[in-house]
């Protein structure tokens, strides 16, 4: 069975501060692992994903994520915020093995950037 | 190209009715997922389709919940009997193999039942 927690519903950050979004997961087997942005009355837009390559994983708008196995977690991080990163974010984890792709999503954070 | 699409975008019913979602996937995906996203249970998978293969049905919460993909493309979501906890999200996204790769999602169905 897999599972994913996510550390702390509601977030705020000052503009140009770090960003840190926490993701633990439960999986029995490798996982894929992703992270998901949802902007209000939109669908979810992938950020990032780790499939088992590099640990430490870039994505879109200056996110990260870095894999570590021994702690089970892929936290999201940005290095300055931008009031356009006000959005939820989810955490979500897939199987590898075949017929085990859907995915399995965190409770969500949301995030406020404070001007 | 196009994305994932889904109508309508918004749907109000009457307790009892059955109603009806679409999802346009995009072209060549073969994988076809629906989840409902919910106040109170957050985001959860509800049906997975992928080819000829026999769909997972395991996220169904009732059997009110039926979903059919048409010729490998266009995929409807039935709720029967619509009940108020039925209002959600419906987020219907599409991928192609192997596993790991990308879900793009639509932008949603909101459902809310009267």
């Amino acid at each position: 069975a897999q599972s994913v927690t996510q550390l702390g519903s509601h977030v705020s950050v000052s503009e140009g501060a770090l960003v840190l979004l926490r993701c633990n997961y439960s999986s029995s087997v490798p996982p894929y692992l992703f992270w998901y942005v949802q902007y209000p009355n939109q669908g979810l837009q992938l950020l990032l994903k780790y499939t088992s390559a590099a640990t430490l994983v870039k994505g879109i708008n200056g996110f990260e994520a870095e894999f570590k196995k021994s702690e089970t977690s892929f936290h999201l991080t940005k290095p300055s915020a931008h009031m356009s990163d006000a959005a939820e974010y989810f955490c979500a984890v897939s199987g590898l093995n075949f017929g085990n792709e859907k995915l399995t999503f965190g409770t969500g954070t949301r995030l406020t950037i404070i001007p | 190209g196009a994305g994932v699409s889904q109508s309508p975008s918004n749907k109000v019913t009457e307790k009892g009715k059955d109603v009806e979602l679409r999802c346009d996937p995009i072209s060549g995906h073969t994988a076809l997922y629906w989840y409902r996203q919910s106040l109170g249970q957050g985001l959860e998978f509800l049906i997975y389709f992928q080819g000829n293969s026999a769909p997972d049905k395991s996220g169904l919460p009732s059997d009110r919940f039926s979903a059919e993909r048409t010729g490998g493309s266009v995929s409807t979501l039935t709720i029967q009997r619509t009940q108020q906890e039925d209002s959600a999200v419906y987020l219907c996204a599409s991928s192609s193999l192997p596993a790991g790769e990308t879900q793009y999602f639509g932008p949603g169905t909101r459902l809310l039942v009267l």
